[in-house]
């Protein structure tokens, strides 16, 4: 069975200061999808990015990076100087590539608190 | 451009009163919709995902129920809620071109007493 742990359950930081979210999965599959979405105040889960199990190649968009590791089973989210607005819920998830219905299992999600 | 909308946005109802949850989605077609529930320790479990009309998959047996009627519809019904069902309704799409990206809708809070 797919599984993933967050095993932070609440993290604080001050404006400005770099933070790290991480995400540790297990899978028994060879490909799979990756994905980490943010959950603001209002609700809405909001895709920020899906990293397929053969790219390990680390991605950076603006203040947000992903690091990739296969030999880990890890993919932990920094966010460089954070903001007041990155507080939020941060879930990571995996799907298993190819099924009919591509189901996600979710991480029990970090809460990220910036304060100013 | 994709959007999904679900409502309403906010409810509440007594127990063993009926549910009718709405989601419907534009811009694309024939998608995969996913309901899910997030209770108040934040996870998020999946509920129902349909892959066609009228086609409607159970992943939790529990006291709700789904349907499609049509293409970009989901609905979530249940005949009597009960206390359990309070939570945060979420409803997801994802193409057929085999992206696997899921997109949410803004929500559903449905609280029950």
């Amino acid at each position: 069975a797919q599984k993933v742990t967050q095993a932070q359950t609440e993290i604080s930081v001050v404006e400005k200061e770099d933070v790290t979210l991480d995400c540790v999965y297990e899978t028994r599959d060879t490909t799979y999808y990756l994905f980490w979405y943010k959950q603001p105040p209002s609700g809405e889960l909001v895709f920020l990015i899906r990293r397929n199990s053969f790219d390990e190649q680390n991605e950076i968009s603006g203040r947000y990076s992903w690091n990739f590791q296969k030999s880990t089973s890890s993919f932990n989210f920094t966010i460089t100087a954070s903001q007041v607005v990155d507080s939020a819920v941060y879930f990571c998830a995996l799907s298993e590539r190819g099924t009919s219905y591509g189901k996600l299992t979710f991480g029990q999600g970090t809460i990220l608190t910036v304060h100013p | 451009s994709q959007t999904i909308h679900q409502w309403p946005a906010t409810l509440v109802q007594p127990v063993g009163s009926p549910l009718s949850l709405e989601c419907t989605v534009e811009g694309t077609s024939n998608p995969n919709l996913y309901w899910y529930r997030q209770a108040a320790g934040r996870g998020l479990q999946l509920l129902f995902y349909s892959v066609g009309i009228g086609q409607i998959s159970s992943e939790v047996p529990q006291n709700l129920s789904a349907s499609r009627p049509q293409d970009r519809q989901f609905i979530l019904s249940s005949k009597k809620l009960l206390l359990s069902d309070s939570g945060f309704y979420l409803c997801a799409w994802r193409g057929i071109v085999a992206t696997d990206t899921q997109y949410f809708g803004p929500g559903t809070r449905l609280t029950v007493l």
